[in-house]
């Protein structure tokens, strides 16, 4: 079946300090990926999206690389800010059971001090 | 600006009560979805819909009742039947048609029991 995992929070950051959020996946199919963020009492927002293998999604400084030959989407951003802190979603979307569906991780919050 | 709105933004069932939660969207999108998240939990899947006038039961919709009689309307019923309805339900929409298009979120209704 198709499933998520990400690293467990919360990850505790200095401000400037270097990130990174793993996230591996298992798919019968050919998924995208995606990370999405959410800000305390918000819904998620994209971040960042990647559609085949090898493709970087970046956006804000944050990137992640669609490795399929070990199944990992992991989320790095080279010097965070205090207004980074949220929780961070690793997910799939893929076509199964018939429609298309999105699965989330657990999610991982974040928080970077000043 | 083009979006998702959920009503109301807290709400309180008293035991025995059935409350609709609100969600429309403008984005012309076709897939609708309602989630539930619990603290330090991802995002489990209620209920979806493809199209009007159709819907499907996602991996916890025991308790739950769904309609989506307009395209831009998708509300959500936590029936008396739910026995542990205290949560953050998340209404989401997308094109339906693509793998690669996002979830687009609102932000959020968190009932709570009296």
């Amino acid at each position: 079946g198709n499933s998520v995992t990400q690293m467990e929070g919360p990850v505790t950051l200095s401000e400037e300090a270097f990130l990174t959020i793993n996230c591996t996946y298992t798919a019968t199919g050919y998924p995208s990926l995606f990370w999405y963020v959410q800000y305390p009492g918000e819904g998620l927002q994209l971040l960042l999206k990647a559609t085949k293998a090898d493709d970087k999604g970046s956006n804000k400084g944050f990137e992640a690389t669609y490795r399929k030959e070990t199944t990992s989407f992991h989320l790095e951003k080279g010097s965070v800010q205090v207004s980074d802190s949220a929780v961070y979603f690793c997910a799939l979307s893929d076509y199964f059971d018939g429609g298309f569906k999105t699965i989330f991780g657990a999610g991982t919050r974040l928080f970077v001090k000043a | 600006d083009g979006g998702i709105t959920q009503s109301p933004k807290y709400l309180f069932r008293k035991e025995g009560q059935n409350v609709t939660l609100s969600c429309e969207q403008n984005l012309n999108h076709d897939a609708m979805y309602w989630y539930r998240q619990d603290p330090g939990q991802g995002l489990r899947l209620i209920y979806y819909s493809q199209i009007v006038n159709d819907f499907q039961k996602g991996d916890i919709a025991e308790g739950y009742s769904v309609s989506r009689e307009k395209k831009e309307s998708f509300p959500l019923t936590v029936t008396s039947a739910q026995k542990n309805p205290t949560a953050f339900y998340l209404c989401a929409s997308s094109t339906g048609t693509d793998q690669n298009q996002p979830q687009h979120f609102g932000d959020g209704t968190r009932l709570s029991i009296l």
